[in-house]
């Protein structure tokens, strides 16, 4: 079955540092999804990626798509504490809106 | 515009009952997908619903079944509840499968526990 794996599990960092979270996928991926679930939480949407090298940025968040659409990342600039929260990527499996998540990044920031 | 609305938020069976969980899904989308979500992991598709119709199912077995009604709103059973079927019970809402891959809208949950 597909394997979607994400790096690191867990990232512990101080406000004001940079965060990445890296997802990599054994196929080749038509899209990817990106949720963020804060602790309590459920899963939120934060974006979608389609074409290969594709770079979107929502303030301090910038979102990228392999050359080869196996992988992504998502990268946070200047970590804040409302920023805590497992980062899961979200790729397709089979048709309709069925999705395989990948493993998830937990991020804690300390003040 | 009411999110998706999911109850109850928590309940308590032991094993071998039975339990049916709720959905409504976000104003506008018809099609509900479920997920299970085990603590510390990510969420595990079970099943999508779209039109009254099961239209994709994960690795599940049969103990998990679902409905959707006229309204959208959804309902998932399981039957014979295993102590390995606690977990977080997730709905998802979006629009109509064909319209190609949609964001997926979470409701708060059912924390299920089975003791």
């Amino acid at each position: 079955g597909q394997q979607v794996m994400q790096i690191p599990q867990y990232q512990h960092v101080q406000e004001g540092e940079d965060f990445t979270t890296y997802c990599n996928s054994s196929t080749t991926l038509s899209n990817i999804q990106w949720y963020k679930q804060r602790p309590g939480g459920h899963p939120v949407f934060l974006i979608q990626l389609v074409k290969s090298g594709e770079v979107k940025k929502q303030k301090r968040l910038t979102f990228q798509f392999g050359e080869a659409k196996k992988n992504s990342s998502l990268h946070i600039t200047a970590t804040q504490t409302t920023d805590v929260g497992t980062y899961f990527c979200a790729v397709p499996a089979g048709g309709g809106n069925k999705l395989t998540f990948g493993t998830g990044t937990q991020l804690k920031v300390e003040l | 515009d009411a999110g998706v609305t999911q109850s109850p938020t928590h309940l308590i069976k032991t094993r071998g009952q039975q339990v049916t969980l709720r959905c409504s899904p976000k104003s506008g989308h018809d099609t509900v997908s479920w997920y299970q979500q085990a603590l510390g992991q990510g969420p595990q598709f079970i099943f999508q619903y779209y039109e009254e119709e099961e239209r994709q199912r994960g690795n599940f077995p049969d103990r998990f079944s679902g409905h959707q009604f006229p309204n959208y709103s959804s309902e998932l059973n399981v039957n014979a509840l295993l102590l390995g079927d606690s977990a977080l019970y997730l709905c998802a809402s979006s629009l109509g499968d064909r319209r190609g891959w949609q964001p997926q809208h979470f409701g708060d949950g059912t924390r299920l526990s089975i003791l």
